[in-house]
Formats: structure tokens, sequence, C-alpha cells
């Protein structure tokens, strides 16, 4: 069975502009949560998405966006691109059933990206 | 919100020898409580996880304890290998989002 896919691994961009990164999940998994991982800062949760709404947020700016399309697959949008958002951005996916004590998720290799 | 914190940030061990790694957590509400190893360069790869109404889990040579009273949580690796050297996180959540420790570095010597 297929892990979690991150498209691209690497990107490099300039202040200002924006980004998309795109996650294809587990097949059978319909929620996709997004973190940011940086030296500083450790692993933080962006949001998640279910079922294409998205169900938890976490203390992102607004300039942090994401979507989920009907195949379950997910993109988040950084825009408005600063230096310290630098860092590995990361996808897990779940079944995402409500009402199941703790469900795995299970992470992608990350995209990588490069502000400058 | 939650917040986890993990102790040690590094911890080097020689092979053979087990590792020990503690996490203590600040919402009572959380219930699931899973650990990750991270490689370089990769993502982070679930090794083990405990829910709120089990007190031990056990999966070859990791083992994870769980104290709800104290709200603190261990990870036990026994008999280490050079492949155990990795960073491992422990994280809590109580719905789809994942709290995470900063994380503990762990070398094993050969």
């Amino acid at each position: 069975k297929a892990g979690v896919t991150q498209t691209p691994r690497y990107l490099i961009k300039t202040r200002g502009q924006q980004v998309t990164l795109s996650c294809s999940p587990i097949s059978g998994h319909r929620s996709v949560s997004w973190y940011q991982q940086t030296p500083g800062q450790g692993l933080q949760f962006l949001f998640e998405y279910f079922s294409e709404t998205q169900r938890n947020k976490g203390n992102f700016p607004g300039r942090f966006s994401g979507r989920q399309f009907s195949n379950s697959r997910s993109e988040m949008n950084v825009s408005t691109l600063e230096l310290g958002d630098s860092a590995l951005y990361l996808c897990a996916s779940s079944f995402g059933d409500e009402g199941v004590l703790g469900e795995t998720q299970y992470f992608g290799p990350g995209t990588r990206l490069l502000v400058l | 919100g939650e917040n986890v914190e993990q102790h040690p940030s590094t911890l080097s061990v020689q092979e053979g020898d087990s590792a020990v790694i503690k996490c203590t957590y600040s919402d009572s509400a959380s219930n699931y409580f899973p650990w990750y190893k991270q490689e370089l360069g990769k993502g982070p790869q679930l090794i083990i996880d405990i829910r709120s109404n089990v007190g031990e889990k056990k999966d070859q040579r990791i083992a994870v304890t769980l104290n709800k009273t104290a709200k603190h949580f261990s990870l036990h690796i026994t008999e280490t290998q050079p492949e155990d050297s990795a960073v491992y996180f422990c994280a809590a959540s109580n719905d789809y989002k994942l709290s995470f420790g900063a994380g503990t570095t762990v070398t094993v010597r050969a």
C-alpha cells in the first residue's frame, strides 16, 4: 500500500511570492493534516481537513491556507512568503473517523521550502 | 492549548543498553499518545502509540507507559542498536491535532 506522498520535495522561493504544496494521502484515508517543522519551533500543527472541510486549525496567520479535494488530496498555500516561512512542511493522513479514541497519523516525507 | 515537554533533548547510549525518553502533557483531555522516529531527510515514522484507556504497551524492543494521573508518558527502548540512532518525538492529542515535544536526539555508540 502506497504511503503519503508530497510534491514537490524541495522548493526555493523569494520573499513576497506565494507557494502551493501538494499532498496525496494513503488510499482510503479521508483526513489530511499539515504541520510545519523548524529547528526553532519544532513541529507545529497548521490545519486538518476532512471531507473537503477544514475541521481543525492551528495558530498560524491567514497567509497559510489549505483545501482538500473530493479524492482527499490536499494542497496548502502560503502567500506573501517571509524568510521565517522556511521550513519542512509535513502532511499526515488518517481515516478521520470521529469518535475513535486516537487515530494513527502517517506522515509523508515533507516538502522543504527555502525562502530567500 | 496542549503543551508537551520532552526530556532529555539528547541521549547517548552504548549499543545493547536501554534508552528512556520522558514526556509530560498539560491537557487532561488528551487521550492519544504516539511516538515518532525521524531520520535525516525523512518524515516522522510512527513507532508505537498508546491510548488513554491503556497503561502500558510493548512491541518487541519498544515499550511505552502512560500515567494519566501524573500526565506523563515514557518510551523505553531495550537492547539498542545502531539503527535506533535518530530523533524521537512524543506527541499528545485529543482530536486530530497532534502537539509534539521538542524531540530527543538518540545516538547509539557501537
